[in-house]
């Protein structure tokens, strides 16, 4: 059964950078695309960005400036860093897989940017 | 971006009862090779998003046959039959035809 579970700092400091990682098992990274999604106070969701099976990413405009999605295959895992974080990036982050829908998620992060 | 109007913000149901829920896309979400990449999640309290329909019409592996899903285009539908404790929740529905991936913004299902 594909799992994956998220981890991280769950405070990050204005203008710092936030850094989760993504751990799977059951599944290989090098197939299919590993995506980040996170979901603000107040239910909004927002799609942030991908890695596919080969490497290449996608990012969601509105972040891309700030954000970096990377990959160790050799441990099964997927990262995310999110740099100058301000307190409208509080929110909690999940991971999931992506086959034609998001089908498999983590459990999620909560992160909260304040000082 | 595509923008998702999701449709009502709020549903009371009782059990047993019935219940839809509309989702509306700003631009058609036809991908170039024929699908139509529109998905619909519960979110429960305490746990992740879980999916339930992908791509307009199809049942997720385990989700019962209570729940359906239908549109086509720019217009999509989610109904939910003989409603249980377990599917009160929030539903998202999700675009992925088009970059980047937009949500809706949700619908709390709820006992009247």
């Amino acid at each position: 059964e594909v799992q994956l579970q998220e981890s991280g700092p769950g405070l990050v400091k204005p203008s710092q950078s936030l850094s989760l990682t993504c751990s799977v098992t059951g599944y290989s990274i090098t197939s299919n695309y590993w995506g980040w999604i996170r979901k603000f106070p107040g239910n909004k969701m927002e799609w942030i960005g991908h890695i596919s099976y080969s490497g290449s990413t996608s990012y969601n405009p509105s972040l891309k400036s700030r954000i970096s999605i990377t990959r160790d295959t050799s441990k099964n895992q997927f990262f995310l860093q999110l740099n100058s974080v301000t307190t409208e990036d509080t929110a909690t982050y999940y991971c999931a897989r992506y086959s034609s829908s998001f089908d498999y998620w983590g459990q999620g992060v909560m992160v909260t940017v304040s000082s | 971006d595509v923008v998702m109007t999701q449709t009502p913000v709020s549903l009371p149901v009782s059990l047993g009862g019935q219940a839809s829920i509309s989702c509306r896309s700003s631009q058609s979400l036809v991908h170039s090779n024929g699908n139509t990449y529109l998905h619909w999640y519960l979110q429960k309290p305490g746990q992740s998003p879980q999916l339930l329909i992908y791509r307009v019409s199809n049942r997720f592996s385990g989700v019962p046959d209570r729940f359906s899903g239908s549109g086509s285009g720019t217009d999509f539908t989610l109904k939910i039959s003989r409603v249980e404790p377990e599917d009160l929740g929030d539903y998202y529905c999700l675009q992925s035809t088009h970059f980047p991936r937009t949500f809706g913004g949700g619908t709390k299902l709820e006992l009247k």
